[in-house]
């Protein structure tokens, strides 16, 4: 089985201030990483993904993330955010094998102040 | 191009009533294609998941039914609604291209049981 952790519900930032969104995951084999954004009312969209090879992953909109496989995390950052960013984001982990089920975490909503 | 449909926007019906919300994918064929409801604060639930015309899995049991009409429709039902049915609706399609590629959502239906 797997599961996946974010640590923050909501997180506040100024605008054009750095930004990290916490995950943490837990499975008993290898697995593919995802990062989501679901802005109010609508759908979630792939932010970036990490599958294998450089453990950095870069992705829309500014964000990257890295993979730390001794720590089982998958922290989303951003340098400087903008009030665009405002939305709720989820952490997702698959298993890399079988049916690739994807669990998603909880959420963390970034609210970005002007 | 690949998209992902999903009707109604909102909707807003009384206990008792029976649900029918649907799902369509265009530019692919014999998707794997999934249910999830998001309440709020919890996440996303996968409900469930089809791979194929005919055959659907439960994730939970539930007031909730799902059926395959057709390759590329996914529909999700209810005879009756309960309170606790209310929440937003996600239809997601499996992407494979170039290599495993996550979920591409629809845009939700925010339904709301009175």
């Amino acid at each position: 089985a797997q599961s996946v952790t974010q640590l923050d519900s909501q997180v506040p930032v100024f605008e054009e201030a750095p930004v990290e969104l916490r995950c943490n995951y837990s499975s008993s084999v290898s697995v593919y990483l995802f990062w989501y954004v679901q802005y109010p009312n609508q759908g979630l969209q792939l932010l970036l993904k990490y599958l294998s090879g450089s453990t950095l992953v870069k992705g829309i909109n500014g964000f990257e993330a890295e993979f730390n496989k001794s720590q089982t995390s998958f922290h989303l950052r951003k340098p400087s955010v903008h009030i665009s960013d405002t939305a709720e984001y989820f952490c997702a982990v698959s298993e890399s094998g079988g049916y690739q089920k994807v669990t998603f975490g909880t959420g963390t909503k970034l609210q970005v102040i002007p | 191009s690949q998209t992902i449909h999903q009707w109604p926007a909102t909707l807003v019906q009384p206990v008792g009533s029976p649900l029918s919300l649907e799902c369509t994918v265009e530019g692919t064929s014999n998707p794997n294609l999934y249910w999830y409801r998001q309440a709020a604060g919890r996440g996303l639930q996968l409900l469930f998941y089809s791979v194929g015309i005919g055959q659907i899995s439960s994730e939970v049991p539930q007031n909730l039914s799902a059926s395959r009409p057709q390759d590329r429709q996914f529909i999700l039902s209810s005879k009756k609604l309960l309170l606790s049915d209310s929440g937003f609706y996600l239809c997601a399609w499996k992407s494979f291209t170039q290599g495993f590629g996550g979920y591409t959502f629809g845009s939700g239906t925010r339904l709301t049981v009175v």
